[in-house]
């Protein structure tokens, strides 16, 4: 069955370091998207992706965020200086196009920024 | 400010009986409601997705949607402990881009 992928599964880093998550989208999914769930908190999204620009995205996703589809099989998600309270697990998802809310998730990317 | 509640549970019922999780949403015209499991420390997973108001069945889970109330909810019937998990309820916005979560109700079914 295909899979969303994503790198790392874990990733601790400073505060104030970049940090770049890495996704592999199903290979006839259209739209991306970041999630990110602070422990013990509701899943909160982060941005959209289709056509190689941003569809929509959260107050959450502020100008240390960044996404990019580099070649035609990864999806970025760049972290340019961490906080603290960038600490969470990550979960890039995508869909089908006419099936924007029926997401397949990653396992998800957990950051811990010391 | 879009928001949709659950009741976080835990919710707690044996093996065989019915589980009944509730959602309620803000956005009056919100279309697109989605029901997502999550075991803990796994990722989401869809299991149910619903458009129209009224009752939607796959399997041991139905989907119920009252568009005029604001409120979705999710039984699951034959309740397995397998099913123990957070469900979480979901509503897309209105151009269909982004999906709000609730907080997750949590699920515990004893054998």
């Amino acid at each position: 069955e295909p899979e969303v992928t994503q790198t790392p599964s874990h990733q601790v880093t400073q505060m104030g370091q970049e940090v770049i998550l890495r996704c592999v989208p199903i290979s006839n999914h259209l739209y991306f998207y970041w999630y990110r769930q602070i422990l013990g908190q509701k899943v909160e999204f982060l941005v959209s992706f289709y056509n190689n620009e941003i569809s929509e995205k959260s107050e959450i996703f502020d100008d240390q965020f960044s996404v990019e589809r580099p070649d035609g099989s990864n999806f970025t998600l760049k972290i340019r200086s961490t906080k603290l309270e960038d600490s969470a697990m990550y979960f890039c998802a995508s869909s089908e196009v006419g099936r924007a809310g029926e997401l397949f998730f990653g396992e998800g990317s957990r950051l811990t920024v010391l | 400010q879009k928001e949709v509640e659950q009741n976080s549970g835990p919710l707690s019922v044996p093996e065989g009986a019915i589980a009944s999780l509730n959602c309620t949403y803000s956005d009056r015209g919100s279309q697109s409601f989605f029901w997502y499991r999550q075991y803990s420390g796994k990722s989401p997973e869809l299991i149910m997705f619903i458009y129209s108001n009224g009752d939607k069945e796959d399997g041991r889970f139905t989907a119920q949607l009252n568009k005029a109330s604001q409120y979705v909810s999710l039984l699951i019937r034959d309740s397995q402990p397998s099913d123990s998990a957070t469900y979480l309820c979901a509503v897309a916005n209105q151009a269909g881009t982004a999906l709000i979560f609730g907080k997750g109700t949590t699920l515990s079914v004893s054998s």
